[in-house]
């Protein structure tokens, strides 16, 4: 079974913090995603990875940024966190273009 | 414009019977398709996976495909409270990174 895996289930953070999420997966996928989760947004696509090293925009980079260092991990950065950026942040990754994404647990974080 | 069009329910249905939730999606050129169970404020867990047309089989559920109409389905038999849950349609459209595209999810509500 694939496994992604969040480092934290709950966060709290407080307003201009530098905040790190982490997300490591197991089966050597070579695209990584994160997401985050509002009521009534649906899921909304911030940063994607498809190697090591390379990352594209998703639909809302504004006030993040990511690294992938290493194929098995995309960290998703909050350069300078603030309140509108409380949300459920998703991690995902796919084997293939063609292929579905499996999700890590989630992030739960609140800017304070 | 890339879409995946979901009825947002909720969808209502006694126990036992049989659930259905419906897709549209806007791209002619899609060849995977996806539906996810995302039980609230937990992450999306992927239940099938279809690729052809026609119908595939797993379990209570059957995830039906017709390219031509760009209609996708899913089935859930012998429905039960357990599967109370919002229920995302998601389509990789094609070009690009084939990126994946949600929609915004059915709730459905089996009730005793």
């Amino acid at each position: 079974d694939v496994k992604v895996t969040q480092s934290s289930r709950y966060l709290v953070k407080r307003t201009g913090e530098k905040v790190f999420l982490e997300c490591v997966q197991d089966m050597d996928h070579e695209n990584m995603f994160w997401y985050r989760q509002d009521p009534g947004l649906g899921l909304r696509l911030i940063y994607f990875s498809y190697d090591v090293k390379m990352k594209e925009k998703g639909d809302i980079p504004e006030g993040y940024s990511v690294s992938r260092e290493k194929k098995e991990r995309f960290s998703l950065i909050l350069e300078s966190a603030s309140t509108n950026q409380t949300s459920m942040y998703l991690c995902a990754s796919r084997a293939s273009q063609w292929g579905p994404q499996h999700f890590g647990d989630g992030t739960r974080l609140s800017i304070l | 414009q890339k879409e995946v069009e979901q009825n947002s329910g909720p969808l209502s249905v006694p126990e036992g019977a049989i659930a259905s939730l419906n897709c549209t999606y806007s791209d002619r050129g899609s060849q995977s398709f996806f539906w996810y169970r995302q039980y609230s404020g937990k992450s999306p867990e992927l239940i099938m996976s279809i690729y052809s047309n026609g119908d595939k089989e797993d379990g209570r559920f059957t995830a039906q495909l017709n390219k031509a109409s760009q209609y996708v389905s899913l089935l859930i038999r012998d429905s039960q409270p357990s599967d109370s849950a919002t229920y995302l349609c998601a389509v990789i459209f094609s070009g690009g990174y084939n990126k994946l595209i949600f929609g915004a999810g059915t709730r459905l509500a089996v009730h005793p």
